[in-house]
C-alpha cells in the first residue's frame, strides 16, 4: 500500500511570506497527485492536482512534482490568515484509483 | 449544486450499540468513497463503489464494519457492536471517475464518539 509522509508536521508563517509544504511517496509509479485543504471541523477542499514532474499553479497555489525524487510540494503565495487549516497530501497510482493521504501538514498564518 | 451531504454529522453511540451513517453523493458521480480521520492515524481509506457496484473494500475493518450502496443517491456505513477505537470522523466522498477527473469532493463528516 502506499505510504505518503508530509513534513513538516507544523508550520508558522508571517501573512505575505510565501508557505512551503512538503509530501513524500513510495511508489515511484503514481502519477495522480493532489492537494486538500481542511478547514476546522469541515470537509476537504482540493486545491491543486498535478499528473507529470513540473509545476502546477491554481492561483497562490502551486504544486511540484519531482517523481524520481518521490517528492511533491505545495508552494502559497502570499498566504493570508483565512489559509490556516490542515494541509493534506494525496496520491494514487493512476488516475482511478484510490487516494491515499498524509497524515497532513497544521498551516498558521499570523497577520 | 449541493456538495456531499452527511448525516448525522454527529452522533454518540454507546459500546456495543450499532451505529449507521449516511452519504449522499453529488448527483452524477458514479463513485463513492468512505474515509475514516483520527488524530493518530490521520485519513485512512475505507473502501468504495463505482456505479453502486463495491470494488475495494480493503481498508475496511473484517469484522463490524459494512458498507453499501443500494441506489445512486445514497450510501450507508455501519458499524456493528462499536468500540471505544471507533471514535473518528467518517468523511464520504464523491467523485465523477470519468474522463472529466476523479477528483474526490468530500463532505463535512460524521464525527462518531462511542463511550
Amino acid at each position: 500500500q502506499q505510504k505518503v509522509q508530509q513534513s513538516p508536521e507544523s508550520l508558522t508563517v508571517s501573512e505575505g511570506a510565501m508557505a512551503s509544504l512538503n509530501c513524500t511517496f513510495s511508489d515511484g509509479t503514481s502519477n495522480n497527485f493532489r492537494w486538500y485543504r481542511q478547514h476546522s471541523a469541515k470537509g476537504l477542499e482540493v486545491l491543486v492536482s498535478i499528473f507529470s514532474d513540473g509545476e502546477k499553479e491554481e492561483g497562490r497555489f502551486t504544486a511540484h512534482l519531482n517523481r524520481a525524487n518521490l517528492h511533491v510540494s505545495l508552494h502559497i503565495r502570499e498566504p493570508q490568515p483565512s489559509d490556516s487549516a490542515v494541509y493534506l497530501c494525496a496520491v494514487s497510482m493512476s488516475n482511478y484509483n484510490v487516494l491515499y493521504f498524509g497524515s497532513g501538514t497544521k498551516l498558521t498564518v499570523e497577520p | 449544486n449541493a456538495g456531499v451531504i452527511q448525516t448525522p454529522r454527529h452522533k454518540v453511540t454507546g459500546k456495543g450499540q450499532e451505529a449507521t451513517l449516511w452519504c449522499e453523493p453529488i448527483s452524477g458521480h458514479s463513485a463513492v468513497f468512505w474515509y475514516r480521520q483520527t488524530i493518530v492515524q490521520g485519513l485512512e481509506f475505507l473502501t468504495y463503489f463505482r456505479n453502486q457496484a463495491p470494488i475495494d473494500d480493503s481498508g475496511m475493518p473484517k469484522e463490524r464494519f459494512s458498507a453499501q450502496m443500494p441506489n445512486q443517491s445514497h450510501s450507508t456505513l455501519k458499524i456493528q457492536s462499536t468500540q471505544p477505537q471507533d471514535s473518528a470522523v467518517y468523511l464520504c466522498a464523491s467523485s465523477p471517475w470519468d474522463n472529466s477527473g476523479n477528483t474526490l469532493y468530500f463532505g463535512e463528516g460524521s464525527r462518531l464518539i462511542v463511550v
